[in-house]
């Protein structure tokens, strides 16, 4: 069975800073994506970003953006300048290719930002 | 507005009891996926759709069910419902192609009383 693995449950970042959430994952695909979804109080979820194993370069979008080492089997998501709405909770989700599009969550990591 | 309609919001029904939550897909998206958010079980894939044929099950009780009609909107049915089914149920669409992000719907709270 798939693995993912978010080590922070909880997390303060101080508003402006920047914020790193971890995620590893274990999958034997050898090509697969990598989703980031944030979750705030309100309970919708909200897709984020994207990475595919086999992108050359880290996704980026807006104020998010990711590390991911393919060796590692890891994909950090990085929040740059941390506003008040950023406080929820972020889940990762790797999604093999042979996994016909469905996501399976990590336990995600709660973000709050202090003013 | 992620495009995706889940009714009713919420639900408040007695043990034993079914329901019907059902979600409309975002236009174009063939896929539909069902998801239970509970504190103790965190994010839990339920059951897929792709085009009104079943493609994926995860972790979904024999006392629930779901379908995906010719118009692409779905149903997940929870009959002789317990306690623990209160959550939050969530249905997400997406273009069923690798690499699509999947949209959600704001969910359906379900409390079981």
């Amino acid at each position: 069975a798939q693995k993912i693995t978010q080590t922070q449950p909880g997390m303060f970042v101080q508003e402006k800073e920047a914020v790193t959430l971890d995620c590893t994952y274990d999958t034997s695909d050898p090509s697969y994506g990598l989703f980031w979804y944030k979750q705030p109080s309100s309970g919708e979820m909200i897709f984020l970003i994207y990475q595919g194993s086999y992108d050359q370069q880290n996704a980026t979008e807006g104020r998010y953006s990711l590390n991911f080492q393919k060796a590692r089997k890891s994909a950090n998501l990085v929040i740059s300048a941390s506003q008040l709405g950023d406080s929820a909770m972020y889940f990762c989700a790797p999604s093999p290719q042979s996994n016909t599009g469905k996501l399976i969550f990590g336990q995600g990591t709660t973000l709050q930002v202090k003013p | 507005d992620s495009g995706v309609t889940q009714t009713p919001k919420h639900l408040i029904t007695a043990t034993g009891q079914r329901v019907t939550l059902r979600c409309s897909p975002r236009s174009g998206d063939l896929s539909v996926y069902w998801y239970q958010q509970s504190l103790d079980q965190g994010l839990q894939f339920l059951i897929q759709y792709y085009n009104g044929e079943e493609r994926a099950k995860g972790n979904i009780l024999e006392r629930f069910s779901a379908q995906q009609f010719p118009d692409l909107h779905s149903e997940l049915n929870l009959s002789s419902l317990e306690l623990g089914d209160s959550a939050l149920y969530f249905c997400a669409s997406s273009a069923g192609v690798f690499g699509s992000p999947l949209h959600f719907g704001n969910g359906t709270r379900l409390t079981v009383t």
